[in-house]
């Protein structure tokens, strides 16, 4: 089974508008990552936060994560339509194939102009 | 630079046939995956390697073989393929065991 689930799985805003999603994993982790996926395309790495950090900002990007939850949300503020695309998390554990990458089932994001 | 570098792009078969599907990357990165992308199913790990000469299973491995014979190169093979490995497939590197994945474009593979 994945180790993460992405809620909600789609999300419709109007441009301008916050967007949230939010990550459920199982297993204790060294540190999350967001990735982005367009239409077709591969994946583009937009975030990574580790287990002992509880939010992290990128430009107009903010992830939180609380590991006693284990759970992580990413917030898009004031959207524009390019942001429209799927976004996944992504997660390592700490043990038993620590090199592992597994992802989540992901958010599809639509943006409205 | 390239970066990953995914061949084919496209490619269908009639079931039972074999191929390989070859990501290269110039990045000189220690890590590679190869993941399987289906509708609502998200990334599924197939196999990965830590370097040249390794590989391990990952979430989805059977149906599938690789090599890593040279750092730069990642394989994944069908030995007889089925319907059920339709799917567009991902390779992706990183550098140490921890940090971003790099990915690459993706190969869409239809199996009759």
């Amino acid at each position: 089974s994945q180790q993460g689930e992405e809620d909600p799985q789609a999300l419709s805003i109007q441009e301008g508008e916050n967007a949230t999603m939010n990550c459920s994993y199982k297993t204790s982790i060294n540190n999350l990552q967001w990735y982005r996926q367009n239409s077709g395309r591969g994946l583009v790495h937009l975030i990574l936060i580790r287990s002992n950090e509880r939010e992290k900002h990128s430009g107009r990007l903010r992830v939180t994560l609380d590991t006693s939850k284990k759970s992580s949300s990413l917030l898009i503020t004031a959207s524009r339509a390019a942001d429209t695309a799927s976004y996944f998390c992504a997660t390592g554990p700490t043990s038993g194939g620590y090199q592992k990458v597994t992802f989540g089932t992901g958010t599809k994001l639509q943006v409205i102009p | 630079n390239a970066g990953v570098t995914q061949t084919p792009k496209f490619r269908v078969l009639k079931t039972g046939q074999s191929m390989t599907l070859l990501c290269a990357q110039d990045m000189n990165h220690e890590y590679m995956y190869w993941y399987r992308q289906d509708p609502g199913m998200g990334l599924r790990l197939i196999h990965y390697s830590v370097g040249e000469g390794t590989t391990a299973k990952g979430e989805v491995p059977d149906g599938y073989n690789v090599s890593r014979l040279k750092k730069q190169n990642f394989l994944l093979g069908l030995e007889s393929a089925a319907p059920s490995q339709t799917s567009v497939y991902f390779c992706a590197n990183r550098q140490g065991a921890s940090g971003e994945l790099f990915f690459g474009e993706g190969s869409r593979l239809t199996v009759l």
